[in-house]
């Protein structure tokens, strides 16, 4: 079955830029969506197809996607954005959803 | 406004069984797919099922295929997952997802119901 693989954890001080990579084999070549999620409460789409943002969704966060890794792009970071944040694709071969282990950020 | 609702929660004991119900409102139901994500505590989002927007076909994690089934009636607006023979590690919080008819993610969650299997 298909893997995505997150760092558990990114810091970043306040007004700074954050950086969170998704890798998996080939996943260039596939859609890849990100969500943040905060302690108690239901994930959020943040990005969607690579770099795709939501309706509400602040430009300030950005995605890419390229050979093996996507990556997930927050600038001027705020203490409000402080989360898990989650990659995911679909493995269409077997219309199974695929998630990453999710990534830790927090704001010093 | 587009809304998801989770229900049927709660303790059951090990190989028992649970109904979990997700209602829906603000869109047109049959139109679009659905999906079950879980949390274990502490733990990342995990994808349980799968289901089209008329309900023929289903796709189940592995490690639920078998147990557990998920549903739709149309006419009612809900999604349901069935869940058999449960396990401990089946303790979750459930939530339901709308999956986007334009690519393959998931736009619109409910907020989640909990799960716990203990004796």
């Amino acid at each position: 079955s298909y893997v995505l693989t997150q760092p558990p954890s990114v810091s970043v001080a306040p007004g700074q830029t954050a950086k969170m990579t998704c890798g998996g084999d080939s996943l260039g070549i596939k859609s890849v969506q990100w969500y943040q999620q905060k302690p108690g409460q239901a994930p959020v789409l943040v990005v969607y197809d690579d770099s795709d943002r939501p309706s509400g969704i602040p430009e300030r966060f950005s995605g890419s996607n390229s050979r093996d890794t996507a990556t997930l792009t927050i600038s001027r970071v705020e203490a409000g954005d402080e989360a898990d944040y989650y990659c995911q694709v679909w493995d269409g071969s077997r219309d199974h959803g695929v998630f990453g282990g999710g990534t830790k950020l927090t704001v010093l | 406004e587009e809304q998801l609702l989770e229900s049927g929660g709660g303790l059951v004991q090990p190989g028992g069984s649970l109904r979990l119900s997700c209602g829906a409102s603000g869109f047109i139901f049959k139109n679009f797919a659905l999906s079950w994500v879980r949390q274990a505590p502490g733990k990342g989002l995990e994808w349980v099922s799968y289901i089209t927007g008329s309900g023929g076909d289903t796709t189940y994690a592995d490690s639920v295929k078998g147990r557990f089934i998920m549903s739709r009636d149309n006419s009612k607006s809900t999604l349901y997952l069935q869940m058999n023979t449960v396990r401990v590690e089946d303790t979750a919080v459930y939530y339901c997802a709308k999956k986007d008819n334009w690519g393959n993610w998931f736009g619109l969650w409910g907020q989640g119901t909990l799960v716990t299997v203990s004796s």
